[in-house]
């Protein structure tokens, strides 16, 4: 089975670009998280969704920050406009909504020049 | 807010050596998990401890849960380099939480011939 997929792995902007994170969480999960992880911070969540609903938004830093998800199969994570404190690895993770186990995708390294 | 601190924050060792991470809380915890992250990649989860005094064996890995339910012991035996990575503790928030994880500050752990 597929795991969950995050597009793309790697992506370098400059300050004021706008930046989609794509998430596939893997199929018959009901719950997605997306987390963000920095040397300084370590792994923080941002917002996660159950049943396609925000659930939780209180780790999203700023306005700048948005998340969807339209349907059970995708998510975004959306940062405009990026500023180059917004450099990061962004994961998203799913998991069925009784349970506490999460699988993280791969990551999108994220560079703001 | 129920935060989980980890112990060593950094561990560099030699192969054959045997090592403990703690990961340690104020607040009880209904249960806590331990995940394993390599470089380039997401954390995979490694164990899910419910009840305090557990203990669980991953061939050379020795997972402890308090029995207080307050904090939880990852112990390596014979460390070998593909024990290499960063580990982190996780575990529910408390009630109304639903089912998202606070995570650990992480301890970095290299394991060299």
């Amino acid at each position: 089975d597929a795991g969950v997929i995050q597009s793309p792995r790697h992506e370098v902007t400059e300050m004021g670009q706008e930046v989609t994170l794509r998430c596939k969480p893997i199929s018959g999960h009901n719950s997605l998280f997306w987390y963000r992880q920095t040397m300084m911070r370590g792994l923080e969540l941002l917002i996660y969704f159950n049943n396609n609903v925000p659930i939780d938004d209180s780790g999203m830093p700023e306005d700048r920050f948005s998340a969807k998800m339209p349907n059970a199969s995708f998510s975004t994570l959306k940062i405009q406009p990026s500023e180059p404190r917004d450099s990061a690895v962004y994961f998203c993770a799913s998991t069925t909504g009784a349970s506490y186990e999460q699988y993280f995708g791969p990551g999108t390294r994220l560079t703001v020049t | 807010t129920q935060l989980l601190e980890q112990s060593p924050q950094f561990l560099s060792i030699q192969e054959g050596e045997n090592l403990t991470v703690y990961c340690n809380s104020s607040s009880v915890f209904s249960s806590l998990q331990w995940y394993r992250q390599e470089p380039g990649e997401g954390p995979v989860l490694l164990v899910t401890v419910v009840t305090g005094g557990e203990v669980k064996k991953l061939k050379r890995l020795t997972f402890q849960f308090g029995d207080a339910r307050k904090d939880s012991s990852l112990h390596i035996t014979a460390a070998q380099p593909g024990d290499t990575g960063l580990y982190l503790c996780a575990g529910p928030p408390g009630t109304g939480g639903g089912n998202k994880l606070t995570f650990g500050t992480g301890t970095q752990l290299k394991v060299e011939l």
